[in-house]
């Protein structure tokens, strides 16, 4: 079965500092990969969208980055952090377009 | 622009009570549409989902209905359980990308 790995649970870092979020799929593959990020009290919010290796489409022009070094692994970087970035971050995948996607459980990144 | 919208933030219902969770879409262009499911501190779970071509998929305890003409789906769960208790979230797809509405929080009574 297909699962979906997504590291740190949890992150606080400084304002000003890098970040790198990383997300693994497993038992699937030329999965599409999604970063997306939730505000409090809205929905998710797609960020990132990718359909294979470094094939990257930004839905929202910001201060974050993503790129897919292999196949089933997707990571949302940022050179420098603001206020702004924090959040819940979340990666999914589908099969392809308009099937279900998976997402993992997560990322509350917190900026201070 | 939020495309995807669900008017009611919470939702409170007995224990073996129906749980009717509603959606509202602006773009005709959507044509699929899904529910998750969310607990605090985890992703979004898929429940159920149905193409824009059918009215209605029922899988177990939950049902989606899809009213093209009015632009609205609607989830039903019966009977609803306290491990339903959650975040539903709507969400439509065109191409590869989903809008997800702002979700509903339901809570199951005892």
């Amino acid at each position: 079965s297909q699962t979906i790995h997504q590291w740190p649970a949890t992150l606080v870092q400084p304002v000003g500092s890098p970040l790198s979020l990383e997300c693994t799929v497993e038992g699937t593959s030329n999965p599409n990969l999604y970063w997306y990020r939730q505000a409090a009290g809205r929905g998710l919010q797609l960020l990132f969208y990718s359909v294979g290796i470094g094939q990257i489409s930004s839905e929202v022009p910001q201060n974050l980055s993503a790129s897919r070094p292999q196949d089933r692994q997707f990571i949302l970087s940022s050179k420098k952090l603001l206020l702004s970035d924090s959040g819940f971050y979340l990666c999914a995948w589908s099969s392809t377009d308009n099937q279900p996607q998976h997402f993992g459980d997560g990322t509350r990144l917190s900026i201070l | 622009d939020q495309q995807v919208k669900q008017n009611s933030p919470s939702l409170s219902v007995q224990e073996g009570r129906i749980s009717i969770l509603n959606c509202d879409y602006t773009n005709s262009m959507f044509d699929y549409f899904l529910w998750y499911k969310k607990y605090p501190a985890e992703g979004p779970t898929f429940l159920i989902s149905i193409s824009s071509i059918k009215d209605k998929n029922e899988d177990g305890r939950f049902t989606v209905f899809l009213n093209k003409s009015a632009k609205h789906l609607s989830l039903h769960i019966v009977p609803s359980q306290p491990g339903d208790s959650a975040v539903y979230f709507c969400a439509a797809y065109n191409d590869y990308k989903l809008s997800f509405g702002a979700g509903t929080t339901v809570t199951v009574r005892a």
